[in-house]
Order: structure tokens, then sequence, then C-alpha cells
């Protein structure tokens, strides 16, 4: 059963069009990621949700944004995707409970742009 | 600074010889290790992490904090094992640091 789900899993948009990609949980975990992965790099940490409290990584563009309504949700807004940006974003969560520091991964959106 | 490397994009062994990814890291606190994997066209998921001593579908992984180090390793190789491996560090600060990955290919 799939405990983290991203939708879509393939996303076309055009250049400089916005985009939103969705990201739900089923594990009520505190904490949310988002990931770009580009073609044959590591997963690059956009930010990231404890709770409601919102971290950015320093090198995050502006260009992306989050939003999380509830514990479930998190969506990925692009305001005004390039090309540089597609890649695969991955959506995961963790729990802040106990020992566990596991992180669980969606099977990610393929966000391409035309 | 928290960073993570592996030094192999690809590695190719025959099926049933032994295997070794190869990952170091650089952390000021103590880390927390993992090794996450992603088969074809599936999630990344995890492995097996330094804490529990695990191990899983016969790999192993021992963190040698002198060397800053956190092998992966496998007796002998199955053609199944072929996928992307990703050594990752857990800082504390809520953040996963992933490596750029390896490509393991089991040949038969």
């Amino acid at each position: 059963d799939a405990m983290v789900i991203q939708n879509p899993r393939y996303q076309v948009t055009q250049f400089g069009k916005p985009v939103t990609l969705s990201c739900s949980q089923t594990l009520n975990h505190n904490v949310m990621y988002w990931y770009q992965q580009k073609s044959s790099q590591a997963p690059k940490l956009l930010f990231h949700y404890y709770d409601k409290d919102f971290n950015n990584e320093a090198d995050t563009p502006d260009n992306f944004q989050s939003r999380r309504p509830n514990t479930s949700f998190c969506f990925l807004d692009i305001r005004s995707p390039g090309l540089g940006d597609a890649a695969m974003y991955l959506c995961a969560t963790r729990g802040s409970w106990g020992e566990d520091t596991e992180a669980f991964f969606g099977q990610g959106t393929r966000l391409t742009v035309v | 600074a928290q960073r993570v490397t592996q030094p192999e994009k690809l590695l190719s062994v025959f099926k049933g010889a032994p295997v070794e990814l190869k990952c170091n890291y650089s952390y000021s606190g103590s880390p927390e290790l993992f090794w996450y994997v992603q088969y074809s066209r599936q999630r990344l998921q995890l492995l097996l992490r330094h804490i529990s001593r695990e191990s899983i579908k016969g790999f192993t992984a021992d963190l040698n904090k002198g060397e800053t180090s956190f092998h992966l390793k496998k007796p002998f190789a199955q053609e199944e094992d072929s996928a992307m491996y990703y050594c990752a560090l857990y800082n504390y600060g809520q953040n996963f640091v992933f490596g750029p990955g390896t490509r393991l290919s089991v040949l038969p």
C-alpha cells in the first residue's frame, strides 16, 4: 500500500506557466520534504516542513514555493518553470518520534518543461 | 559542511562476485547513515541504516567513524541487486543529505 503518493506521475508544462505538484501521506508524519533530482544526480533538498514550520534551503530559487494545508498534504508550486526546472521531484516524509528517522519516499513526479 | 561522496558512478560485477559500494561523509557531529536503493521504475526505498546493524538482502554496512566511511557490502551479488544506490546522512537538522549515487550492474 502506497504511503506517500505523488500526483501526477508525469507532468508536462509550458515554459513560464505555473505548475503545482502534489504529495499526500497516510503515515501521519510530522516532517515532509521536497527534493529535486536531475538526471544522474543526487536528490537535492528544496525545502521541508516540520508540522507547519517551513524551512527553505538557502539555495532554493524563489521560483519554488510550497504549501502544507494539513498534515497529509503538501504542494510544490513552481511559479514560472524554466527549461532548467525539468527534473524528477520527490516527496518524502519522516516521523519525529522515538528513534525512527527513516524517510519514506513517493514515486516522484517527472516534470517536463516545453 | 555536510557532504556525502560516492566515488563510483557505475559499478559492474558478475553474478556471484563480491560487491562493495563506497561511501564517505563529512559531518561535524555524530551522524546517522543510511543506504537507499532505487530499482528500475520504483521509488527510493530504505535498504539499511547503521543504527540497526542489520543485514538486508545480504547487504551489510559498517560505520567507520575513523575513516568517515559507510561502505555497503555483499559477498555474492545477484542480478536482482542491479539498481541505483544512494548513501545518505541524516543531520538532525531534520535533513537528509544524499550522495550522488552508484549504479550497480550485476552481469549474468
